[in-house]
């Protein structure tokens, strides 16, 4: 398997549920990211991992929580969400830096109700 | 500050028509890329094209070419001969050198192609 790949692709939760979305990448890179894409939205970077250290955390409340075992795993970790958060939720992965882009995974879309 | 703009909500193209998407960008850093990224509705976000600040071409990739006008700020995708799968949301990001892993994102423009 190549590229990057998120699962589930859907996801429906209660504001109660605890879950966990995953992300794998299959390219050597070493630095790993969250996005949240909303409706009518711009992209909003949540988390970065470089060499599995966390680099950069955009003010997210803390029922996201993310983890990062090795270069090639990432998780978001959900508990008690909220209706805003239903989103389509990004993994990329880059070469340290990103500075020629990012690969991209197909999203988790998470209806929260 | 630094910021990326896309003035095209949405655009209607006829099939086999080339298609422009406007993309100007604003930065001080003399050091930065610039992205495009296409989304279809599978919500995938697939990179189609790169442009280095001091690359002295435009860059292309198959039917994707990136008009670059650095003094005019602007770096715009031109799509030729359109086809009923380019459908879809177009993003132009920059990345610069001390932006700390950020890309900076236009907010989109949705492309649909007519038959």
């Amino acid at each position: 398997e190549t590229g990057v790949t998120q699962t589930p692709r859907h996801l429906v939760m209660g504001m109660t549920n605890k879950k966990s979305l995953k992300c794998e990448q299959h390219l050597g890179h070493n630095a790993m990211y969250w996005y949240k894409q909303s409706a009518k939205k711009p992209l909003e970077l949540m988390f970065v991992y470089s060499l599995e250290e966390r680099v950069e955390n955009n003010s997210v409340p803390s029922r996201f929580s993310p983890e990062c075992p090795n270069s090639s795993h990432l998780f978001l970790h959900l508990h008690t969400l909220q209706p805003e958060d239903s989103a389509l939720y990004l993994c990329a992965s880059s070469q340290e830096g990103g500075y020629y882009g990012y690969t991209f995974g197909s999203g988790t879309r998470l209806t929260v109700v | 500050a630094q910021k990326i703009t896309q003035t095209q909500p949405g655009m209607f193209v006829q099939e086999k028509e080339a298609v422009t998407l406007d993309c100007t960008y604003d930065t001080s850093d003399p050091s930065y890329g610039l992205f495009w990224y296409k989304q279809p509705s599978s919500g995938e976000m697939i990179f189609l094209i790169y442009q280095g600040s001091y690359d002295q071409q435009n860059a292309t990739e198959g039917r994707y070419s990136l008009n670059f006008q650095k003094a005019r700020k602007s770096a715009n995708l031109v799509i030729s001969a359109s086809q009923l799968g380019d459908s879809a949301m177009y993003f132009c990001a920059m990345r610069v050198l001390d932006s700390n892993y950020q890309l900076i994102w236009g907010a989109g423009t949705k492309l649909i192609i007519k038959p």
